[in-house]
């Protein structure tokens, strides 16, 4: 069985300061960890994701994430906040290659503050 | 290319009644999967269709179905809704489903049940 924890379920940051979103995940199997962006309503954006192979994932508007397989953790950062990164960010891990049952953590709700 | 399309947008219905929600993915894309999302117990999978079979399932009642056509679009219904079926239900596509691939969603419909 999978599933994932974010830490803080609100973040507060300064426009041009670090965004840092922690997720710690717990999976039986190798995982393959997601973050996600949510938009008021809105559906769900893949910001980037770790399947295999190189650790540090670089994904869309300067995100990036590390995947640390001993501390089980895959958090989120971005040098430079900006007031478009206002939104919601979802974590989630499925269990490899099978297929699209995606457990999601409880998401953290971003503002940034000019 | 048009992106996953969710009708209706908004839902109003009262308990005990049944709904169907459609999901047309993206042209091409034969794998679509189903979340809930609520406040309270956030984003949970609710199956996912493949070639019109259903490939994979989460934790929800039988009330809870659905099924995918030729054309790839695909229905969930809801029968004898209950208050806690109030949610966004978003829908995703992919091209194959494999977890490799990029997983598109849709805006959702937003459910209310009164």
């Amino acid at each position: 069985a999978q599933s994932v924890t974010q830490l803080g379920s609100h973040v507060s940051v300064s426009e041009g300061a670090l965004v840092l979103l922690r997720c710690n995940y717990s999976s039986s199997v190798p995982p393959y960890l997601f973050w996600y962006v949510q938009y008021p309503n809105q559906g769900l954006q893949l910001l980037l994701k770790y399947t295999t192979g190189a650790t540090l994932v670089k994904g869309i508007n300067g995100f990036e994430a590390e995947f640390k397989k001993s501390e089980t953790s895959f958090h989120l950062t971005k040098p430079s906040a900006h007031m478009s990164d206002a939104a919601e960010y979802f974590c989630a891990v499925t269990p490899g290659a099978a297929g699209n049952k995606l457990t999601f953590g409880g998401g953290t709700r971003v503002l940034v503050k000019p | 290319k048009a992106g996953v399309t969710q009708t209706p947008r908004y839902l109003i219905k009262t308990r005990g009644q049944q709904v169907t929600l459609s999901c047309s993915p993206i042209s091409g894309h034969r794998s679509v999967s189903w979340y809930q999302q609520t406040p309270g117990q956030g984003l949970q999978f609710l199956f996912e269709y493949f070639s019109e079979t259903q490939r994979n399932k989460g934790n929800f009642p039988g009330r809870f179905s659905g099924r995918q056509f030729s054309n790839s679009r695909s229905e969930m219904n809801v029968s004898t809704l209950e208050l806690g079926d109030s949610a966004l239900y978003l829908c995703a596509s992919t091209g194959t489903g494999t977890t490799n691939e990029k997983l598109f969603f849709g805006s959702g419909t937003q459910l209310s049940v009164l």
